[in-house]
């Protein structure tokens, strides 16, 4: 497959337990977004990985949310002490360029919800 | 204030009608402006990207006010297929890249 790749797909976890939620970019791709989609909402920025720069991290809701991105492609997000507003479906996207004009490609999402 | 807004809908339009949807941005440094689609429960796909002298991709067009800071997107003689929800995207430099999302405005087009 030539696509954004996300796992798991659906997570359900009880209030307090970390997850861990990984995302698979296009090969090549230099640029992998993090967003978060509530049920009926748009999407909310969560951080930005580009190439070998320090990551924009201004979107993470809190600190119990880190990310990181090994070798410049797998990307791990990673929510600790999960709460019941962290219920969402989490989309990773990847883009060849970055920056203002490359397209990006979403991948399927992980939905997770907090009990 | 939410740093791009779209009206949420839903637009209930019959097949072949005209319907067309604004976007606004408060950022007047964004530098690059496109449409997504979402079908539900799927992920964002690109629509088209809107350029400054407006544009065209077939029933589609894409248009942008700088002065006024908005976007629109015309869709002509709907379809059925055109049921989705369309999310605006800005996109700035201003220290970083910044990607802004609307929450999207939905469309149902009926037979």
């Amino acid at each position: 497959g030539a696509g954004v790749s996300q796992s798991p797909s659906n997570k359900v976890t009880e209030k307090g337990k970390d997850v861990e939620l990984r995302c698979d970019p296009i090969s090549g791709h230099t640029a992998l977004y993090w967003y978060r989609q509530s049920l009926g909402q748009g999407l909310e920025f969560l951080i930005y990985f580009q190439g070998n720069s320090a990551p924009d991290k201004s979107g993470l809701p809190s600190d119990r949310f880190s990310a990181e991105r090994t070798g410049g492609s797998v990307s791990t997000l990673t929510i600790q002490r999960t709460q019941q507003e962290d219920s969402a479906v989490y989309l990773c996207a990847s883009s060849l360029s970055g920056g203002l004009t490359g397209e990006l490609f979403f991948g399927e999402g992980s939905r997770l919800t907090v009990l | 204030r939410k740093e791009v807004e779209q009206d949420p809908g839903p637009f209930n339009v019959p097949e072949g009608a005209t319907v067309a949807f604004n976007c606004t941005y408060s950022n007047s440094a964004s530098q690059s402006f496109f449409w997504y689609r979402q079908d539900c429960r799927k992920e964002p796909k690109l629509l088209m990207s809107v350029y400054s002298s407006g544009n065209e991709d077939g029933r589609f067009t894409a248009q942008l006010n700088r002065a006024s800071q908005y976007i629109s997107l015309l869709i002509r003689d709907s379809k059925l297929s055109d049921s989705a929800t369309y999310l605006c995207v800005v996109r700035s430099y201003t220290g970083g890249f910044k990607t802004i999302f609307g929450a999207g405005t939905r469309l149902f087009v009926k037979a």
